[in-house]
């Protein structure tokens, strides 16, 4: 069975700060790799995604996440945070020969403080 | 045009009633999915849809009924509601195992 663990329920940091969002995965085979975010009463919106290739992926609004296959890892950074990325940020995944399930991780909220 | 539409948004209801949530998808992906998110805004996926075709059925109770009349919508009929049933309910839609997912906006389902 495939999981996804994002062991801080809450992150906080200073505007201009960096911000790392972890999240840790088990999976058979080759992973696919997700992370979304949810701002308040909406759906979720996707950010980046890591497939294959270069381990650094960048996606929308400025974030990077970074595989790291020896540590099963996936973490969310960007070099600045903003008082707008303060959200709710979730990890997924997919193993390669799995039925088109997407396993979401528990959810990260990200608050940025002025 | 909104790509991943639902309704209602909001959903508010007494045990023991039937209810159904809509979802409609203009982005011409083949598979669709239903996920709940609780009160701890975790988030489990109830059931796929490709081509018109149930592909993954978690553990839902038999209360919960999807029904994929085309590919473009795939709607969640809900009987006798219990109080445990409230969430938020998202349509979602797909492409392929490695293309990202697009998200409804979410129906907020209240069982009162």
């Amino acid at each position: 069975a495939q999981s996804v663990a994002q062991p801080e329920d809450q992150v906080n940091v200073a505007e201009g700060n960096p911000l790392t969002v972890k999240c840790t995965y088990s999976v058979s085979g080759n992973p696919y790799l997700f992370w979304y975010v949810q701002y308040p009463n909406r759906g979720l919106q996707f950010l980046l995604k890591y497939i294959t290739g270069d381990n650094l992926v960048k996606g929308s609004y400025g974030f990077e996440a970074e595989f790291n296959k020896s540590q099963t890892s996936f973490h969310l950074k960007k070099p600045s945070a903003l008082v707008s990325d303060s959200a709710l940020y979730f990890c997924a995944v997919r193993g390669s020969g799995s039925a088109r399930q997407l396993t979401f991780g528990s959810g990260t909220q990200l608050t940025v403080l002025p | 045009d909104t790509a991943v539409s639902q309704t209602p948004k909001y959903l508010v209801t007494q045990m023991g009633n039937d209810k159904s949530i809509k979802c409609e998808q203009n982005l011409g992906h083949d598979t669709m999915y239903w996920y709940k998110q609780d009160s701890k805004k975790f988030l489990k996926i109830m059931f796929s849809y490709n081509n018109k075709e149930l592909i993954i059925n978690e553990t839902v109770p038999n209360r919960f009924s999807p029904k994929s009349p085309d590919k473009a919508h795939l709607n969640l009929h809900i009987n006798s509601l219990e109080l445990g049933d409230s969430a938020v309910y998202f349509c979602a839609s797909g492409r392929g195992d490695r293309e990202k997912l697009f998200f409804g906006s979410g129906t907020q389902l209240s069982v009162l």
